[in-house]
């Protein structure tokens, strides 16, 4: 129990183009899910905070308009990376908390985005 | 500000023995903990957590100590094995069952390996 899926794994695009990621919770419902950004030999760093039905809340420093983030389903959370430019390279991950359960987050496999 | 710090980034381990996986906090609100192993390029996996109520929490090779005098967890895996390589996280949790819907601060993470 408890997977969390995402798609794509990895994904290639060029600078100035858009990404969409899609994170699912395959056997649970989740009212919440977060995602998260890791960059090479560091921890991971919280983006944002999806709730479904309402606006995300988007941490410090982080541009809610370069990244969009949707949660229309208790199962389904999208994050698209706007206009995307090589810095924007890193591995993506998403989480969600079983809206039944305790305060435990579920983890995707991570999406690792190259612009270039 | 770093609110959870694991200040040892590698442990090497003999097949068999202890792994003590240290973890420091600062923030003294933060209510729940939470332990994750992650290999390269894929999401972590949620091993263990604990409530700030509790001064330990035990999983079959896995347990968990608090102390919250001294803002520190660890995390114990006894008999450690070979396949127990891989990156561990601690995570803490502010307001875990509140309006922060238990969004998680992560250590840098400390890379384990286990020697046969």
């Amino acid at each position: 129990g408890a997977v969390v899926s995402q798609h794509p794994s990895w994904v290639i695009c060029k600078s100035g183009t858009s990404v969409k990621i899609e994170c699912r919770s395959l056997d649970f419902q989740a009212t919440t899910m977060f995602w998260y950004r890791q960059f090479p030999k560091q921890s991971l760093m919280l983006m944002a905070t999806s709730n479904e039905g309402s606006k995300a809340t988007y941490e410090q420093g982080v541009e809610k308009d370069k990244f969009l983030i949707n949660h229309a389903s208790l199962t389904l959370s999208t994050l698209t990376v706007t206009s995307a430019h090589p810095e924007d390279s890193s591995f993506y991950i998403c989480s969600a908390r079983d809206r039944g359960g305790a305060y435990e987050q579920y983890f995707g496999p991570g999406t690792r985005l190259t612009v270039t | 500000d770093q609110q959870v710090k694991q200040n040892s980034p590698s442990l090497s381990v003999q097949e068999g023995r202890i792994s003590i996986l240290n973890c420091d906090y600062t923030n003294s609100m933060f209510d729940y903990f939470l332990w994750y192993k992650k290999y390269p390029a894929e999401g972590p996996t949620f091993l263990i957590s604990i409530s700030s109520i509790k001064d330990k929490n035990e999983d079959g090779r896995f347990t968990v100590f608090l102390n919250k005098s001294a803002k520190h967890l660890s995390l114990h895996i006894v008999p450690s094995q070979p396949g127990d390589s891989a990156v561990y996280f601690c995570a803490a949790s502010l307001d875990a069952g509140g309006t922060s819907y238990g969004k998680l601060t992560f250590g840098q993470g400390t890379i384990l390996t286990v020697h046969p």
